[in-house]
């Protein structure tokens, strides 16, 4: 069956590196994609992966893909306190629109 | 701003009420989708427009009644809700649902955040 797996908290110090990181279990996805979610608002798309690709970089984030072990990965560099929020990873099979989400794992930033 | 917005941002109703959510999305896309986030749980996928046409009804009571007058615009009119319906509704668009290549990248409106008193 279709299932995205996150571990649910993250806490890190501003200035490091956050790694969050996804499983998935459908070997079928097409595009594999980071939302961000900051409180009381809806859903920003982040960044999104082919999955015939290994790695996608845009300024501070990294994505990593292992197909073979299904597993995804945000890599954000220089965490700003701005960038506490919840963050879901999510898998398309360009099956009638339908993404699988993640429960969502919530980035905590410490000054 | 995502170039789709939802309105009201918050809505408090009786079980006996009936209301409306709106959705607006300004990017030219084909598809519109409603999702329900509750506390707790993964977003839940209720319904899919592509091209005006329902593609998706996620088995969802009726007292849900989506309606989408076309590909602007999407609504979602509520009836005899339960308290257990209180949770974030959240609109999404895309360029169109399964189209491939990436068309279905989806951006997400504000969300309305419902409680059912």
């Amino acid at each position: 069956g279709e299932d995205v797996e996150q571990s649910l908290f993250l806490s890190v110090r501003e200035g490091d590196s956050s790694v969050i990181n996804c499983t998935y279990t459908d070997s079928s996805s097409t595009y594999l994609y980071w939302y961000k979610q900051e409180p009381g608002a809806g859903l920003q798309l982040l960044t999104y992966i082919f999955s015939n690709m290994d790695m996608k970089q845009d300024q501070r984030l990294t994505v990593l893909l292992n197909k073979k072990d299904k597993h995804l990965s945000l890599r954000i560099a220089d965490t700003q306190t701005g960038d506490s929020a919840i963050y879901f990873c999510a898998e398309s099979m360009d099956q009638g629109g339908k993404l699988i989400f993640g429960q969502g794992t919530e980035l905590s930033v410490k000054p | 701003e995502t170039g789709v917005t939802q309105t009201p941002r918050h809505l408090v109703m009786g079980m006996t009420n009936k209301k409306s959510l709106k959705c607006e999305q300004h990017l030219g896309h084909n598809a519109m989708y409603w999702y329900k986030q509750s506390a707790k749980k993964p977003l839940e996928l209720m319904f899919v427009y592509n091209f005006k046409e329902q593609t998706e009804n996620n088995s969802v009571p009726s007292r849900f009644s989506p309606e989408c007058p076309n590909s602007s615009h999407l609504f979602l009119h509520l009836h005899t809700l339960q308290p257990e319906d209180s949770a974030l509704y959240l609109c999404a668009s895309s360029q169109e649902a399964a189209g491939g290549a990436g068309t279905d990248t989806q951006y997400f409106g504000p969300g309305t955040r419902l409680t059912v008193l």
